[in-house]
């Protein structure tokens, strides 16, 4: 069966702080997908990053980086010098062979993000 | 390019009632997933539909259906409703079967009463 654990519920931090949110998996799919999605206040679910299960190569993406190590089924999410605008809600997903073909995408219960100016 | 569509965004049922949710994909997408989003329960899959046939279903009630067509245009039904079922649908087109990278719509927030 697969699972995302997103341990930490909420995180309030100030702007210019660094902040990680954690994420932790299960599968037992050896080809499998991981993604962060970001809801901001207004709903919308917006893709930010995907790694495949064979690529364990960190990320960095401007002030976001991503680091996906597989020997601890965990890949974890760091903004840098968070703004304002970084307050969402974050969820990390998992994306396996599904029954029928394709994929099934599961969700963790996400992290809310507070970013004080 | 178009997002995916979601009608109608918002609405308010009775116990006993059912709900019928809309979504169009992405032009060129053929994979539609539908998630029931709750505070309690975050994003919980309901099911996933490709070339109007359902690949994929999540733990829901049979009360929970669903369907695509041929232009990829999807549904989800509800029957008789519950308060529980009080949540924010939201649907996701995938442009490839093979990477599960999803858009998502802005939901249909339902409200049962």
């Amino acid at each position: 069966a697969q699972k995302v654990t997103q341990a930490q519920t909420e995180i309030s931090v100030v702007e210019k702080e660094d902040v990680t949110l954690d994420c932790v998996y299960e599968t037992r799919d050896t080809t499998y997908y991981l993604f962060w999605y970001k809801q901001p206040p207004s709903g919308e679910l917006v893709f930010l990053i995907r790694r495949n299960s064979f690529d364990e190569q960190n990320e960095i993406s401007g002030r976001y980086s991503w680091n996906f190590q597989k020997s601890t089924s965990s890949f974890n999410f760091t903004i840098t010098a968070s703004q304002v605008v970084d307050s969402a809600v974050y969820f990390c997903a998992l994306s396996g062979p599904g029954g029928s073909g394709g994929f099934k995408t599961i969700f963790g219960a996400g992290t809310r993000l507070f970013v004080k100016a | 390019k178009a997002g995916v569509t979601q009608t109608p965004r918002y609405l308010i049922k009775t116990r006993g009632q059912q709900v019928t949710l809309s979504c169009s994909p992405i032009s060129g997408h053929r994979s539609v997933s539908w998630y029931q989003q709750t505070p309690g329960q975050g994003l919980q899959f309901l099911f996933e539909y490709f070339s109007e046939t359902q690949r994929n279903k999540g733990n829901f009630p049979g009360r929970f259906s669903g369907r695509q067509f041929s232009n990829s245009r999807s549904e989800m039904n509800v029957s008789t409703l519950e308060l529980g079922d009080s949540a924010l649908y939201l649907c996701a087109s995938s442009r490839s079967e093979d990477t599960g990278e999803l858009f998502f719509g802005e939901g249909s927030r339902l409200t049962v009463l």
